[in-house]
């Protein structure tokens, strides 16, 4: 079945610091990719998206490339702030039937240091 | 416009009671996704549904849990004698339609004491 594999954390830097999160999917036929993030008692929100080759999703000062011959979807930050810190989630969706559920990797706390 | 509405936020439960957790979908919204959260792991698919139909529930543990999209109100999850391994958080998401965006809610999270 379908799989996200991406770095384990935490992951902690100073304000200002480069950020790169790696994933990883496996998939059968051609997934979307995402990246959701999530802060301390709340619920998803989604960061960012691409939905074929080589497209780049980015929001907020973040980016990330859908590289699909590594089939990878690195997320990355040129300048990190205290505010960004919170857990990362990259995720896939891909169809089967009628279904377009989401299939997440573990997730990645980032804490950024002032 | 409101967001995806959860409640309850907390909910305690003792081993062999009955959880109840609500989904309200965004306005407009007719398809609603729950997912569970264990502690350490990412989300994981449970169910996928429609008003009064449900589409996928291949995510869904065979016994003791069950979930339903009446055509008024709100998406009930439903886990009956609640195990300490169910505790989790537990996220409902709504999109517009069949690969529209989904939209999460701030999650229920269960402990069973």
């Amino acid at each position: 079945g379908d799989s996200v594999t991406q770095m384990e954390g935490p992951v902690t830097l100073s304000e200002e610091a480069f950020l790169t999160i790696n994933c990883t999917y496996t998939a059968t036929g051609y997934p979307s990719l995402f990246w959701y993030v999530q802060y301390p008692g709340e619920g998803l929100q989604l960061l960012l998206k691409a939905t074929k080759a080589d497209d780049k999703g980015s929001n907020k000062g973040f980016e990330a490339t859908y590289r699909k011959e590594t089939t990878s979807f690195h997320l990355e930050k040129g300048s990190v702030q205290v505010s960004d810190s919170a857990v990362y989630f990259c995720a896939l969706s891909a169809r089967e039937g009628s279904n377009y559920k989401l299939t997440f990797g573990k997730g990645t706390l980032l804490t950024v240091n002032p | 416009n409101a967001g995806v509405m959860q409640n309850p936020r907390h909910l305690v439960r003792r081993r062999g009671q009955e959880a109840r957790l609500r989904c309200s979908p965004m306005k407009g919204h007719s398809h609603v996704y729950w997912y569970r959260q264990l502690p350490e792991e990412g989300l994981k698919f449970m169910v996928y549904l429609q008003k009064e139909n449900i589409i996928d529930e291949s995510g869904m543990p065979k016994e003791r849990f069950s979930a339903e999209f009446p055509k008024e109100g709100p998406s009930i999850l439903r886990i009956q004698q609640v195990v300490r391994g169910d505790s989790a958080a537990y996220f409902c998401a709504s999109s517009t339609g069949a690969g529209a965006e989904q939209y999460f809610g701030p999650g229920t999270r269960l402990t069973v004491t």
